[in-house]
């Protein structure tokens, strides 16, 4: 089956801190990826659709300066949490589309990401 | 917009038994695709199962199958010989072509041995 992988998978930061994390489809090309936010014991909120080539469409609510998106190959989505803030702390997932089922996300295995 | 609501937070079931886990969504669309994803301590979201709705039969896969009711707007999964390893959190989803999920708020599955 369609894999997706994630790196960081977990990382700490200090406050004011730019955080990098990647999402990747190894063994197919992606050209939607989608990025979540995971609170303990909470349903998986969406931020955004990352969009290779164009501009990543996010959901409202969420800051674009804040969760910067780049979906540079149709193998790699960037999330990058500028100036992070212990309010950021969260568990975040990727999720891509396999190609030929568009309707079925296969999931990154997650980042948690602490901001001190 | 769409809305999946999955109303039991917790759910227990003793080892070998079947335990089912309910979810009820809304739409007006005709043709979307329905989903149960399992996530386990590790936080990996799997998938379990998947139902088209074009599709009258219900899914199966191996122990884990589903009720799925279009006209009631409801997608059951139900789990026969419950397994240690099959406690989790279990999310219900929607879909459509355009590829962006709908989830539920999750069932955390206990299982007692």
């Amino acid at each position: 089956g369609a894999v997706v992988s994630q790196h960081p998978s977990w990382v700490i930061c200090k406050s004011g801190t730019s955080v990098k994390i990647e999402c990747r489809s190894l063994d197919f090309q992606a050209t939607t990826m989608f990025w979540y936010r995971q609170f303990p014991k909470q349903s998986l909120m969406l931020m955004a659709t990352s969009n290779e080539g164009s501009k990543a469409t996010y959901e409202q609510g969420v800051e674009k300066d804040k969760f910067l998106i780049n979906h540079a190959s149709l193998t790699l989505s960037t999330l990058t949490v500028t100036s992070a803030h212990p309010e950021d702390s969260s568990f975040y997932i990727c999720s891509a589309n396999s190609p030929g089922t568009q309707e079925t996300q296969y999931f990154g295995p997650g980042t948690r990401l602490l901001v001190l | 917009a769409q809305t999946v609501t999955q109303s039991q937070p917790e759910m227990s079931v003793q080892e070998a038994e079947t335990v089912t886990l309910s979810c009820t969504y809304d739409t007006s669309e005709s043709d979307y695709y329905l989903f149960w994803y399992k996530q386990p301590p590790s936080r990996q979201m799997i998938l379990v199962i998947r139902q088209e709705a074009y599709k009258q039969q219900n899914a199966t896969e191996n122990r884990f199958s589903v009720n799925f009711q279009k006209a009631a707007k409801s997608f059951s999964l139900k789990i026969s010989d419950s397994q240690l390893g099959d406690a989790a959190m279990y999310f219900c989803a929607y879909n459509t072509n355009a590829g962006k999920s709908t989830f539920g708020d999750g069932t955390t599955l206990t299982v007692k041995p």
